[in-house]
């Protein structure tokens, strides 16, 4: 079963600090890997896009990195802002499913003053 | 203006009352989701449209129906709403690809009582 694990379940941090969220997953064969934001009372928005051969990819302070060999991502904020308060959501799509997206629980981010 | 948008974006019903929830998209795409949300299980696909001649069911489909009376439009029904279907849906559209970037509504949070 195609699963997608998501860690921490909630994190706090200090404004202007970083932090990892990480996801693990399950899915195969792997197409590609997203991680969405979703604000509080809003829909999700996605952040970045990874396929197979990436490894890396940046927008802006958002950074995620793609282990496709172990099955692991993990999504990578720089000098948090009050505004990166919200659920990080980690998608994962199979080559098998064009349309079936395997989403994790999410990660809730408080960044506080 | 939203590309997507859900109406109504809150709705307070009664057990047993027929709820209908309608999505409009301007991004052009074929395809259409609708997903609910709840704390600590993230999202889950209600029903799927590839195009107006083809609806299918997600993974909870049981208790609702879906109409895609355009390509533009999406309505979700819940036929008789019990208490266990108050949580946040969301509409979602995408273009023809794996594994595509879907693109979100703002919501709409639904309580039944």
């Amino acid at each position: 079963k195609n699963q997608v694990e998501q860690s921490p379940q909630s994190l706090i941090i200090l404004e202007g600090k970083n932090c990892t969220l990480q996801c693990n997953y399950t899915v195969s064969p792997f197409s590609n890997l997203r991680w969405y934001k979703q604000d509080t009372g809003r829909g999700p928005v996605s952040l970045t896009i990874m396929t197979f051969s990436e490894n890396t990819k940046s927008n802006g302070r958002y950074t995620a990195t793609l282990d496709a060999d172990t099955k692991q991502s993990s999504l990578h904020i720089t000098a948090s802002q009050l505004s990166d308060s919200a659920s990080y959501i980690c998608v994962v799509s199979a080559f098998n499913s064009g349309y079936a997206l395997n989403f994790g629980k999410g990660t809730s981010l408080l960044v506080t003053p | 203006d939203a590309d997507v948008t859900q109406t109504p974006r809150n709705r307070i019903t009664k057990t047993g009352k027929r709820i209908m929830l309608e999505c409009s998209q301007t991004k052009g795409h074929d395809r259409m989701y609708w997903y609910r949300q709840d704390p600590g299980l993230g999202l889950r696909l209600i029903y799927y449209s590839f195009d107006v001649k083809d609806i299918n069911k997600g993974e909870i489909s049981d208790g609702y129906s879906v109409s895609r009376q355009a390509q533009a439009k999406f309505s979700l029904s819940l036929e008789s709403a019990i208490p266990n279907q108050t949580a946040l849906y969301f509409c979602a559209t995408s273009e023809k690809a794996v594994g595509p970037e879907q693109f979100f509504g703002p919501g709409t949070r639904l309580t039944v009582l």
